[in-house]
């Protein structure tokens, strides 16, 4: 079982959808970040937040919203995607946002963009 | 540019063997550098790190050798168990790097085989 917990596990959506996912830890983690993976590739970092301040935008499309209402939830609001954008987003928390700090990773929503 | 290599897509070894999982890196910044495993449907789960003021750093069956003049790193499992079969992968950050801390590069990842 892992400590960080994803919803939904699987969600289908058309381009002009809006949705959220949804990240809880219970962990203490004052570090949690959004990454995503498309087949056959590593995870790719999107955001990073830090003390429930976001840190790290990597140069994502506007159509990825970040939001962390407090240090145990993350959500990442989406609007208006493109089937390029199916992919499986996951969500990870570490205890700082110091290098090294090892990551703990959810299991992942699987995102299909119609 | 892949500044985390991992060549090998693939290793197959017979159960109660030595597996070795190879990474290379070009980034001489980087200061940490962690190896994660990854089950069909499941997150990546964190195995074992190693900062690089070490060479060596051992967890029970996991152990991570640094070899910071030739940029390259590996992981050896001993014995190699059924259950290990997963993909690994090598990961990298650096303090500073990009402007940023903690940021995690990861390479394509090594699928383990083990065979009983």
């Amino acid at each position: 079982d892992t400590e960080v917990t994803q919803t939904p596990k699987h969600l289908v959506m058309g381009m002009t959808n809006k949705k959220s996912l949804k990240c809880e830890q219970h962990m203490g983690h004052r570090a949690m970040y959004w990454y995503k993976q498309k087949a056959k590739k590593p995870p790719e970092l999107m955001f990073v937040y830090s003390y429930e301040k976001l840190s790290i935008n990597e140069s994502v499309p506007s159509r990825f919203s970040p939001e962390c209402p407090n240090s145990s939830l993350l959500n990442l609001h989406l609007h208006a995607l493109q089937p390029e954008d199916s992919a499986l987003y996951l969500c990870a928390s570490s205890r700082t946002y110091r290098a090294g700090s090892p990551l703990h990773f959810g299991n992942g929503t699987r995102l299909t963009v119609t | 540019d892949q500044q985390v290599k991992q060549n090998s897509p693939s290793l197959s070894v017979q159960e109660g063997r030595i597996s070795i999982l190879n990474c290379d890196y070009t980034n001489s910044m980087f200061d940490y550098f962690l190896w994660y495993k990854k089950y069909p449907a499941e997150g990546p789960t964190f195995l074992i790190s190693i900062s690089s003021i070490k060479d060596k750093n051992e967890d029970g069956r996991f152990t991570v050798f640094l070899n910071k003049s030739a940029k390259h790193l590996s992981l050896h499992i001993v014995p190699s168990q059924p259950g290990d079969s997963a993909v690994y992968f090598c990961a990298a950050s650096g303090m500073g790097y990009g402007g940023s801390q903690g940021n995690l590069i990861f390479g394509k990842g090594t699928k383990l085989s083990v065979k009983p």
